[in-house]
């Protein structure tokens, strides 16, 4: 069965300290892989995605993710966080033919404390 | 990539009524994908839309419940029937970015509370 599995619920992490947040996914295909942002009344934005070549994916506001095949994950990482970037985080999953819709995982909720 | 204008933002609807979703692309897609995220919930598809075609529905979901239309391949229209409390979620289109599926765009949401 497709799917994808964000194990941590809810993670709090201090201001500046490092992120790191799972995403495991099980897909018959091979993957194109999405890590999205949500907003307390906000909609989704795109952190970053993977299609193929280098691993290590670079996204916006700071965040990379790094494909690792043999894990079947794709972590999200942060080297410093702020205040800003708690929300609720979402790893998707889709397959590399157009048109197909994606699977998400159930969220991760980032708390940032001061 | 594509813009997706998505009506109405929010809306408190009575049980028992109809509220119909509508997205407004700026270029011209063959699929867009309808999601439900129900509160403190992941998103879940609730069917694919081609224009010209009926919309292809996932386990759980019914057209008499989620009626579609895609009269054309810049908009579509959702409707949630016969509202219960249960139906209280945020409500999503989607569409994918360019050829060779690059991404996916997503509208801003619509916030339904049934009361």
């Amino acid at each position: 069965a497709q799917s994808v599995t964000q194990p941590d619920i809810h993670i709090t992490v201090s201001e500046g300290a490092s992120l790191e947040l799972r995403c495991n996914y099980s897909y018959g295909a091979t993957p194109y892989l999405f890590w999205y942002v949500q907003s307390p009344g906000q909609g989704l934005q795109l952190l970053l995605k993977y299609f193929s070549g280098d691993t290590l994916v670079q996204g916006i506001k700071g965040f990379e993710a790094e494909f690792k095949r043999s894990q079947s994950s794709f972590n999200l990482r942060k080297p410093s966080v702020h205040w800003s970037d708690a929300a609720e985080y979402f790893c998707a999953v889709g397959a590399q033919q157009a048109g197909t819709a994606l699977i998400f995982g159930k969220g991760t909720t980032l708390s940032v404390s001061s | 990539s594509a813009v997706i204008s998505q009506k109405p933002s929010r809306d408190i609807c009575q049980r028992g009524t109809s509220l119909t979703i509508q997205c407004q692309v700026d270029s011209q897609v063959t699929m867009m994908f309808w999601y439900r995220q129900q509160p403190g919930q992941s998103l879940t598809l609730i069917a694919t839309a081609n224009q010209g075609s009926e919309a292809t529905y996932e386990s759980g979901f019914v057209i008499d419940k989620f009626p579609i239309s895609r009269p054309n391949l810049t908009f579509s229209t959702l409707t949630v029937s016969n509202m219960s409390p249960e139906d209280s979620s945020i409500y999503l289109c989607s569409v994918p970015q360019g050829w060779g599926n690059y991404g996916y765009t997503f509208g801003s949401g619509t916030r339904l509370t049934v009361v």
